[in-house]
C-alpha cells in the first residue's frame, strides 16, 4: 500500500523567512496530494492540495510543488507569521473522495 | 462555514467496556470517515462509509469496530470491548469533493 515520508519532524524559523517541508510517496497511482495544518485540539484542516497533473499551486503565501516522477511533493509557506505555527501533514490519496494516507507530520514553530 | 461536530470531545472508558463516538457529517456530503491519531503518530484510516455500507477499512478497523449512520444525520463508529491501546484521537470527516475533518474525540481507556 501507498506510505508516505514527511521531512523535518520539528521545523523552526523566523518571523518573516520561508518554509520548506518536503514528502515522499510510494505509490505511483497516487493523484491527489493535500496539506493539512493542525492546530491544538483541532482537526486537519485542509490548506491546499496538487493534482497529479500539476506541478505547481500557489495561494497567497502557500505553495505546493509536485515531481510526479521523482514521487516527490514540498510545502512552500512564505513571510512566516506567528499564526502559521502548528503541524503539518501532507498527504496521499487517488482522488478526493478516497481514504487519505498521511506523513507523520512536522511541528512548525514560527520564532519572534 | 458548515462544520462536521464529534461528541463527545473527550471520553474515559474502563479496559473491556464498550464505547460510542459520535459525528454529524455536513448535510450533503455523500462520503463519511474515521481516522484515528495515537499521541505523536501520524493520522490512520480506519473507515470509510458511503451509500450506507462499508466502502473500505483498514486492517486496524477488525471484529471489535463497527460504524453505523443510524438516523440519516449522525455516523456512529462503536468499539465493543476497549484496550488500553485503543487510547487516542479518533476524527471523523465528511467529504463532497474534499474532506472536512472534525475535532476531534479524545478516547483514554484505563
Amino acid at each position: 500500500g501507498e506510505n508516505v515520508e514527511q521531512h523535518p519532524s520539528t521545523l523552526s524559523v523566523q518571523e518573516g523567512d520561508s518554509a520548506v517541508i518536503k514528502c515522499t510517496y510510494s505509490d505511483s497511482a497516487s493523484n491527489y496530494f493535500p496539506w493539512y495544518k493542525q492546530e491544538l485540539g483541532k482537526g486537519p484542516q485542509l490548506i491546499i492540495d496538487i493534482r497529479s497533473n500539476v506541478g505547481e499551486k500557489k495561494d497567497q503565501r502557500i505553495a505546493v510543488t509536485l515531481n510526479k516522477t521523482a514521487k516527490h511533493f514540498s510545502l512552500h509557506i512564505t513571510e512566516t507569521q506567528p499564526e502559521d505555527s502548528a503541524v503539518y501533514f501532507c498527504a496521499a490519496s487517488m482522488r478526493r473522495d478516497d481514504k487519505i494516507i498521511f506523513g507523520k507530520g512536522t511541528r512548525l514553530h514560527i520564532l519572534p | 462555514e458548515p462544520e462536521v461536530t464529534q461528541t463527545p470531545s473527550h471520553q474515559v472508558t474502563q479496559m473491556g467496556q464498550e464505547v460510542i463516538l459520535r459525528c454529524v457529517p455536513i448535510s450533503n456530503h455523500l462520503y463519511f470517515y474515521w481516522y484515528r491519531q495515537i499521541l505523536g503518530q501520524k493520522v490512520e484510516f480506519l473507515v470509510s462509509f458511503y451509500n450506507n455500507e462499508i466502502s473500505e477499512k483498514s486492517e486496524i478497523f477488525d471484529d471489535q469496530f463497527s460504524v453505523e449512520r443510524p438516523d440519516g444525520s449522525n455516523f456512529t463508529l462503536k468499539i465493543r470491548s476497549t484496550k488500553l491501546e485503543d487510547s487516542a484521537m479518533y476524527f471523523c470527516a465528511s467529504s463532497e469533493n474534499g474532506y472536512t475533518f472534525g475535532s476531534g474525540t479524545r478516547l483514554t481507556v484505563v
